[in-house]
């Protein structure tokens, strides 16, 4: 009974790099999200998907990129990484307008 | 687009007192409705949803909320705190255009003993 597997589980990157945070659900939701949570701010949609090969933006997508190529897969791309992407980072999947169910986070810290 | 407001982000209560956790939403139609709670170093956890059918939902743990669409609220409540309640607390709306959910900024629940 996986849910929402995200890996890794915690990074530490310089600033420069780059890095992909895999996500995968075994549901068959349509909807997949990423969000990223800084303390006190709550959770900030960075971009979603509403099934195979459609992405959109959300809230602070800036420094970020996704792609949804099936069902299963929604991986979270930092190209550049900067300090203000450390974060916890979480992805969720959903059938529209549904209850979300997440992953167990990623703890990233950009050094 | 909608949105949640949590008010307070910090809520203190003594184990056995009442809790209540506010949630106002931005809505002329009644929207989706969830809570949800994240224990320290998890993931978000569903507490309970409204979807249009009973206004008062009842959830896991003892938690409920009343669905109020002349006040726009969606106000979280347990009769009786526990120290396993210490928590934080997400309100969130599905957007009626996009199906997306938006979550509120939070409240961090304490409780003493």
């Amino acid at each position: 009974n996986a849910g929402v597997t995200q890996t890794p589980k915690f990074r530490i990157l310089k600033i420069g790099q780059s890095m992909t945070l895999q996500c995968t659900q075994d549901m068959n939701h349509n909807y997949m999200y990423w969000y990223r949570q800084d303390p006190g701010m709550g959770l900030k949609l960075i971009y979603y998907s509403v099934g195979a090969g459609i992405t959109d933006k959300g809230e602070v997508p800036n420094g970020y990129n996704v792609s949804r190529s099936t069902t299963e897969d929604f991986p979270l791309r930092l190209e550049l990484a900067a300090p203000s992407q450390t974060s916890v980072y979480f992805c969720a999947s959903s059938y529209a307008g549904q209850e979300a169910f997440f992953g167990q986070g990623t703890r990233l810290t950009v050094v | 687009a909608q949105s949640v407001t949590q008010l307070g982000s910090h809520v203190s209560v003594s184990e056995g007192a009442l809790v209540l956790l506010r949630c106002n939403y931005s809505s002329s139609v009644p929207p989706y409705l969830f809570w949800y709670v994240q224990y320290p170093n998890q993931g978000l956890q569903l507490l309970l949803k409204y979807t249009s059918a009973a206004t008062l939902v009842k959830g896991i743990n003892g938690f409920e909320a009343e669905f109020k669409k002349s006040e726009t609220s969606f106000h979280l409540t347990k009769p009786s705190a526990h120290m396993s309640d210490a928590a934080e607390y997400f309100c969130a709306v599905s957007d009626q255009g996009t199906d997306k959910l938006i979550f509120g900024t939070g409240t961090r629940l304490q409780v003493f003993p």
